[in-house]
């Protein structure tokens, strides 16, 4: 069955990078899309970008000097990084899969992911 | 980038009763292909998002028929029939027909 799994550092400190893996399993990263949204604690959703089946990559213009998103098909993972993290993107990241009718349909249970020093 | 506009933020309900959370976008959310891409989650207390309704009418894989969407154009709908104590959460309606793709503010649906 169709599973997504985030890992990644609980806590990262002001100005360092985000580095955070999606581990996929039962569909293949070349021909779905996985997306990263986040959630900041107690407020609402925001998509921050994503990577195609081609390999190609959309991101949130409000994130996209700071992101990057990559994969490695062989492994079925899919990278986040982001950099000088403040402390409002304290959040909890998900990854999800994009269906080719355009929605999300399976997500990971996310990652609390804090910003402190 | 496309602003959704979700109420109430808050809809105390009573068990067995209605809900019904709009949802309207900025600027139309029909694609050129002649789509409407308007989908509705809800969010669990501690959970991911849980898909309900895609393209503003069609029920997701297991949900329940008390959940129906509707709308058009800029306007968009769902309603709860005979709440039960699980649909208890956060609402989102979501937009994917223009990048970035972007989310509703939420509603919370709880027990009056």
């Amino acid at each position: 069955q169709v599973q997504l799994k985030e890992s990644g550092p609980g806590l990262v400190q002001p100005s360092q990078t985000l580095s955070l893996t999606c581990t996929v399993s039962g569909f293949s990263l070349t021909s779905n899309s996985v997306h990263w949204v986040r959630q900041p604690p107690g407020k609402g959703l925001e998509w921050m970008g994503g990577i195609w089946g081609d390999g190609s990559t959309d991101y949130n213009s409000a994130l996209k000097s700071r992101l990057s998103i990559s994969r490695d098909t062989s492994k079925s993972q899919v990278f986040l990084k982001m950099n000088s993290l403040q402390t409002d993107d304290t959040a909890i990241y998900f990854c999800t899969r994009w269906e080719w009718s355009n929605y999300f349909d399976y997500w990971g249970q996310g990652v609390m992911v804090t910003v402190s020093s | 980038d496309v602003v959704m506009t979700q109420t109430p933020v808050s809809l105390p309900v009573s068990l067995g009763g209605q809900a019904s959370i709009s949802c309207r976008s900025s600027q139309s959310l029909v694609h050129s292909n002649g789509n409407t891409y308007l989908h509705w989650y809800l969010q669990k207390p501690g959970q991911s998002p849980q898909l309900l309704i895609y393209r503003v009418s069609n029920r997701f894989s297991g949900v329940p028929d008390r959940f129906s969407g509707s709308g058009s154009g800029t306007d968009f709908t769902l309603k709860i029939s005979r709440v039960e104590p699980e649909d208890l959460g956060d609402y989102y309606c979501l937009q994917s027909t223009h990048f970035p793709l972007t989310f509703g503010s939420g509603t919370k649906l709880e027990i009056k």
